[in-house]
């Protein structure tokens, strides 16, 4: 079975800082992985994904995550915060061995971001 | 425009009562999931249906059941068998065999 840690439940970055967001995952088959982002009292939006291929990814808003196997990790980073990235972003993997055209997804336990002005 | 739509916004009830909880999706996708949102727990997976007429149990699916009559609709019933049901609810739903989920708003029960 898979599963998805993130490494820092709270982050607090100042407003034009690195954002930088900790995912790392276990999987028994080569993983897809995906950020997602949620505001307050919404439902989860898509940042990015990893399925195949290059291991640097770039999604919405300026984010981008790499994938790196021989550390099974999936950061999140993003060269400069701006107030509007304040929210809670998860990381999940997807359960390719359970068969079917569709995956479960698997999320960490999400990270909230802070951007102090 | 195309989406998710879940009802109520926000739900009260009294302890004892079944609910339930609505989810309607106009983007033609096979697959349906309810998820359990609490702080600092991340989403647990309740059930998931790939296809009409059918579903599985998701990881927390006891106390909850599903339905899945047509392909537009997969409304979860908050039994009185679930002993902690106070929480966000969220359903999405997925034709990508990549696993995009879509999500709709949630809905925000609260058992008193």
């Amino acid at each position: 079975a898979q599963s998805v840690t993130q490494l820092g439940s709270h982050v607090s970055v100042s407003e034009g800082a690195l954002v930088l967001l900790r995912c790392n995952y276990s999987s028994s088959v080569p993983p897809y992985l995906f950020w997602y982002v949620q505001y307050p009292n919404q439902g989860l939006q898509l940042l990015l994904k990893y399925t195949t291929g290059a291991t640097l990814v770039k999604g919405i808003n300026g984010f981008e995550a790499e994938f790196k196997k021989s550390e099974t990790s999936f950061h999140l980073t993003k060269p400069s915060a701006h107030m509007s990235d304040a929210a809670e972003y998860f990381c999940a993997v997807s359960d390719r061995a359970s068969g079917g055209s569709n995956y479960k997804l698997t999320f960490g336990k999400g990270t909230l971001l802070t951007v102090n002005p | 425009d195309g989406g998710i739509t879940q009802s109520p916004k926000y739900l009260f009830r009294k302890e004892g009562q079944n609910v339930t909880l609505s989810c309607e999706q106009n983007l033609n996708h096979d697959a349906m999931y309810w998820y359990r949102q609490d702080p600092g727990q991340g989403l647990r997976l309740i059930y998931y249906s790939q296809i009409v007429n059918d579903f599985q149990k998701g990881d927390i699916a006891e106390g909850y059941s599903v339905s899945r009559e047509k392909k537009e609709s997969f409304p979860l019933t908050v039994t009185s068998a679930q002993k902690n049901p106070t929480a966000f609810y969220l359903c999405a739903s997925s034709i990508d065999i990549e696993g995009i989920l879509h999500f709709g708003n949630g809905t925000r029960l609260t058992v008193t």
